[in-house]
């Protein structure tokens, strides 16, 4: 049971926008600031955004990020077939003193 | 661009102690990062396990607190983890990753490719 909470899966075609949310608590989301992670299987996580709503350089503008309270969101805007894989959001907490993560929503392009 | 890999036995005998060191290559162990442990199960999620600072200062996941210790080797640009008492629960990948430490924020910004460490008599 992850502290955050994202939907297991997601799907999209090519060039649709996509959501995925992450739901925490006041002592991580509502408190603190919210990165996402991309994974594509076999291979560690990249980070795609940070401070709620900041790209790192060589990240895609069709990625952004926006927190609201105690939920964030991701959104994938002109999906393409190679966004297909797995993402994670992430917090520090705290109350547990410590980095929470999301479940991890499986992103599948249709 | 700086380059992560752990290292480390890929069996481990239930009750041992799981050992792995995460190398950092094309950067150093400065004091505006700190380095964690993060591990994933099999078809689950990420955990994170504990961080160090390049002081020695530790946090751990309070789960595993009773079990785990995060040491750094500044000269080698090195960090380690050791997992004590390890059951088949602790099967998983783990990663080693580079957090970076701004004014106000925090963010895993670099991450290793990962190792699967199996626990298995």
């Amino acid at each position: 049971q992850s502290v955050l909470t994202q939907p297991p899966s997601a799907s999209g075609t090519p060039g649709q926008r996509v959501t995925i949310s992450c739901s925490g608590s006041s002592s991580n989301i509502g408190s603190k600031t919210v990165s996402w992670y991309q994974q594509v299987p076999g291979t560690g996580p990249k980070l795609l955004i940070y401070t709620d709503n900041e790209r790192p350089s060589g990240v895609p503008d069709r990625f952004s990020g926006s927190k609201s309270g105690t939920s964030a969101s991701l959104v994938i805007s002109g999906l393409q077939s190679e966004d297909e894989a797995d993402y994670y959001c992430a917090a520090w907490d705290d109350s547990l003193n410590g980095w929470v993560f999301g479940g991890g929503t499986k992103l599948t392009v249709l | 661009q700086v380059q992560l890999q752990e290292s480390g036995p890929r069996l481990v005998k239930p009750s041992q102690t799981l050992s792995l060191t995460c190398t950092v290559s094309g950067g150093s162990l400065s004091s505006i990062y700190y380095w964690s442990w993060i591990r994933q199960p099999a078809g689950k999620g990420l955990e994170w396990i504990g961080r160090i600072y390049t002081s020695g200062s530790t946090n751990y996941n309070p789960s595993l607190k009773s079990r785990v210790t995060i040491s750094v080797d500044t000269s080698k640009n090195q960090f380690s983890l050791r997992l004590s008492s390890v059951t088949a629960a602790d099967t998983a990948v783990y990663y080693c990753a580079r957090v970076y430490v701004g004014g106000w924020y925090e963010t895993f910004d670099n991450w290793g490719q990962g190792t699967l460490v199996t626990v298995s008599s």
